[in-house]
């Protein structure tokens, strides 16, 4: 069963523009970690926050957690076309529980 | 190699046909996971492995579902007599050791039942 929910489900935006992506999860966690996945391809890694974390950065991404709401949101900043993915948020119970992704597209 | 391989890419089994998919871990990663993906969805958990040891099976579906890391290194995911609904694309992860970390994921073999 899948543990966590992104919204939305499917996002179309400009390149330039930023790009934000919401995941709710039922349980408590270890950590969280957001996924990106290219069509037909494997997950990579983007980053992980932990339970006691409340916001991390890496480069362009920005992850807010709240562990009251048990909710977290991933900010792409200045898209480009690359960018286009899907982008899953999972709950690290020892095994990783996903959520059904948001599909991203970056118009050129 | 510096990434998870996985073989085959892709797999094409007449129902009830036995498949086995191949998982070659980063050198070094203690545990080894795999994951089940239908079309759409987020990856959803099979088995886990910390060397050798498979120490969680809970989301393996069904007992024709089988996987093995004999030596703590190669892992194998059998599906014997295979079903329409076992097509999915099967992803297998490694990371470094214990619980809690990065998992790195192989690009996963699309299986599909005829």
């Amino acid at each position: 069963s899948q543990q966590g929910e992104e919204d939305p489900q499917a996002l179309s935006i400009q390149e330039g523009e930023n790009a934000t992506m919401n995941c709710s999860y039922k349980t408590s966690i270890n950590n969280l970690q957001w996924y990106r996945q290219n069509s037909g391809r494997g997950l990579v890694h983007l980053i992980l926050i932990r339970s006691n974390e409340r916001e991390k950065h890496s480069g362009r991404l920005r992850v807010t957690l709240d562990t009251s709401k048990k909710s977290s949101s991933l900010l792409i900043t200045a898209s480009r076309a690359a960018d286009t993915a899907s982008y899953f948020c999972a709950t690290d119970e020892g095994q990783l529980t996903f959520g059904s992704g948001t599909q991203l597209t970056v118009l050129p | 190699g510096a990434g998870v391989s996985q073989s085959p890419r892709y797999k094409v089994a007449k129902r009830g046909q036995d498949v086995a998919l191949r998982c070659d871990p980063i050198s070094g990663h203690v545990s080894l996971f795999w994951y089940q993906q239908a079309l759409g969805q987020g990856p959803e958990f099979l088995t886990y492995f910390q060397n050798e040891a498979q120490l969680d099976k809970s989301g393996l579906p069904s007992d024709r579902f089988f996987a093995e890391r004999p030596e703590g290194s190669v892992s194998t995911l059998k599906i014997q007599r295979t079903q329409q609904e076992d097509s999915a694309v099967y992803l297998c992860a490694s990371s470094w050791a214990g619980d809690y970390n990065e998992q790195f994921f192989g690009p996963g073999t699309r299986l599909t039942v005829l």
